[in-house]
């Protein structure tokens, strides 16, 4: 059974610095991209960050690029997300989202991340 | 880039309800559809713009004409009362976008 567990969320003030994870099983880690989305209280899905199967290439949305940082650790089947300068439009269930062809799909139940102060 | 849906559709039991999504780079790229209720992750209905995981009642379908996408429900039922999010990337395939999501009311 595929099981993406996410963990780290916590209130932090504007400014400050936090690191998600998310532990994998279930599957082939270093088979596949992983992923990051959040959703702010009542407000819809956005995607945050993608990186590839070894790491090589990372991709970030607009809002969050040159203050998140995605990485993963293939040996330990995990996933991070280390975030800087804090925002109180960062507040956030954080998913960790897997997603190939055809129907593989996989989320984790989120992470709660508040901002502020 | 930005997929666009209405935020809301309602029908009746038992009716059709559809959701459409647009978005320049839909010609060249993939479309898949989430189900969010209350709660809960999000769970996929609908991938590579008409294709349907397992496990996904027969009644949930996709379409695709163009720069729109469609997800279809045919006969409705009350427990398909959530949000829907359409899924994309930028014409390059490297950006992931969602679209701002629909919510399904079953009258």
């Amino acid at each position: 059974e595929v099981q993406l567990v996410e963990s780290g969320g916590v209130v932090v003030q504007p400014g400050g610095s936090l690191r998600l994870s998310c532990a994998a099983s279930g599957f082939t880690f270093d088979d596949y991209a992983m992923q990051w989305v959040r959703q702010a209280p009542g407000k819809g899905l956005e995607w945050v960050s993608l990186i590839s199967w070894d790491g090589e290439n990372t991709y970030y949305a607009d809002s969050v690029r040159g203050r998140f940082t995605v990485s993963r650790d293939n040996s330990k089947n995990s996933l991070y997300l280390q975030m800087s300068s804090l925002r109180a439009e960062d507040t956030a269930l954080y998913y960790c989202w897997t997603s190939a062809a055809g129907d593989f799909d996989f989320w984790g139940q989120g992470t709660l991340v508040t901002v502020s102060s | 880039y930005e997929l666009t849906q209405p935020p809301s559709v309602s029908v009746s039991p038992g009716q059709t309800a559809r959701i459409i999504c647009s978005g320049d780079a839909l010609p060249q790229q993939n479309a898949y559809w989430y189900q969010q209720k209350p709660g809960q992750a999000p769970v996929q209905v609908i991938y590579k713009d008409t294709e349907r995981p397992s496990g996904i009642p027969e009644r949930f379908s996709g379409s695709s004409s163009g720069t729109i996408v469609t997800l279809t429900i045919s006969g409705v039922q009350a427990e398909d009362e959530a949000d829907y999010y359409c899924q994309s990337a930028d014409s390059s395939g490297s950006y992931v976008v969602f679209g701002g999501g629909t919510k399904l009311t079953v009258l």
